[in-house]
C-alpha cells in the first residue's frame, strides 16, 4: 500500500490552463504539505495543513489554491499556469506539528509550456 | 534566509569507501533531519537528531550535530552502489511550532561499484 500517493505522475500543460495535483496519504497523521523542487533541486514549502486547517502559506501566488477536505486528503489547484510553474511539486505527512520526520510522494513533474 | 548549506554539492566515490556530507544552518533549530532522493523519487527519510543530542546511528549511517558550530554531519559507511543519491538536511527553527522544514540543496553523492 502506498503511504502518501500523488497524481497525476506527470503533467503537461499549457500556459493559462488551470490544473489540480491530487495528494492522499492513508498513515493516519494529521499533517500535510505541500512542496515545490526546482531543476536545481531546490525543495521550498508551500503549504501546510493540519487536520484540515492552514497552518502555513508561504507567500505562495495566489494562483495556488491548496484544499483539504478531510485529513487524509490535500489536494493543490494552479490557476492560469505559468512557464517559471514548471516544477516536481511533492506531497508530504507527518503525524503533527512536533518532532517527526515526514513521508514524501513520488512527486508531480509539471512542465509549462 | 534559515536555508541550509549543503558541503559538497557532489561526491563521488567507490563501494566500500565511507561517505561524509556536511549541513550547516543559520538559525537555532530544534532538530534536524537527513532525506536520501532516489532519482526521479520523492524524499526518504533517515534520521531525525534533536538539538539536545549529538549523535545518532541507524545502520550504516551516522549523523553528528554540533549548535555551537550550526553544523551537521551524515557519514554512510561501506558504501554500496545502492547509496547513489541525493541526500538532504532539513532545519525545524520552530517557528511556532508548524513542522515546518527548511531543506538544504543537497548533496549528491555517486557510488561506483
Amino acid at each position: 500500500d502506498t503511504a502518501v500517493s500523488q497524481t497525476p505522475k506527470y503533467l503537461v500543460t499549457q500556459m493559462g490552463n488551470d490544473k489540480s495535483i491530487k495528494c492522499e496519504q492513508n498513515l493516519g497523521h494529521d499533517t500535510m504539505y505541500w512542496y515545490k523542487q526546482d531543476s536545481k533541486k531546490f525543495l521550498k514549502i508551500m503549504f501546510s495543513y493540519n487536520n484540515k486547517e492552514l497552518i502555513i502559506n508561504e507567500t505562495v501566488p495566489n494562483r495556488f489554491s491548496p484544499k483539504s477536505p478531510d485529513k487524509a486528503h490535500l489536494n493543490l489547484h494552479i490557476n492560469s499556469l505559468e512557464l517559471g510553474d514548471s516544477a516536481v511539486y511533492f506531497c508530504a505527512s507527518s503525524p503533527g506539528q512536533g518532532v517527526y520526520g515526514y513521508t514524501f510522494g513520488s512527486g508531480t513533474r509539471l512542465t509549462v509550456v | 534566509s534559515q536555508q541550509g548549506e549543503e558541503d559538497p554539492q557532489a561526491l563521488s566515490i567507490q563501494e566500500g569507501e565511507n561517505a561524509t556530507m556536511n549541513c550547516s544552518y543559520k538559525t537555532s533549530i530544534n532538530n534536524l533531519q537527513w532525506y536520501r532522493q532516489n532519482s526521479g523519487r520523492g524524499l526518504v527519510h533517515l534520521i531525525l537528531i534533536r538539538s539536545n543530542e549529538r549523535e545518532k546511528h541507524s545502520g550504516r549511517l551516522r549523523v553528528t550535530l554540533d549548535t555551537s558550530k550550526k553544523s551537521s554531519s551524515l557519514l554512510i559507511t561501506a558504501s554500496r552502489a545502492a547509496d547513489t543519491a541525493s541526500y538532504f538536511c532539513a532545519t525545524d527553527h520552530g517557528s511556532g511550532n508548524t513542522g515546518k522544514l527548511i531543506f538544504g540543496q543537497g548533496t549528491t553523492l555517486q557510488v561506483k561499484p
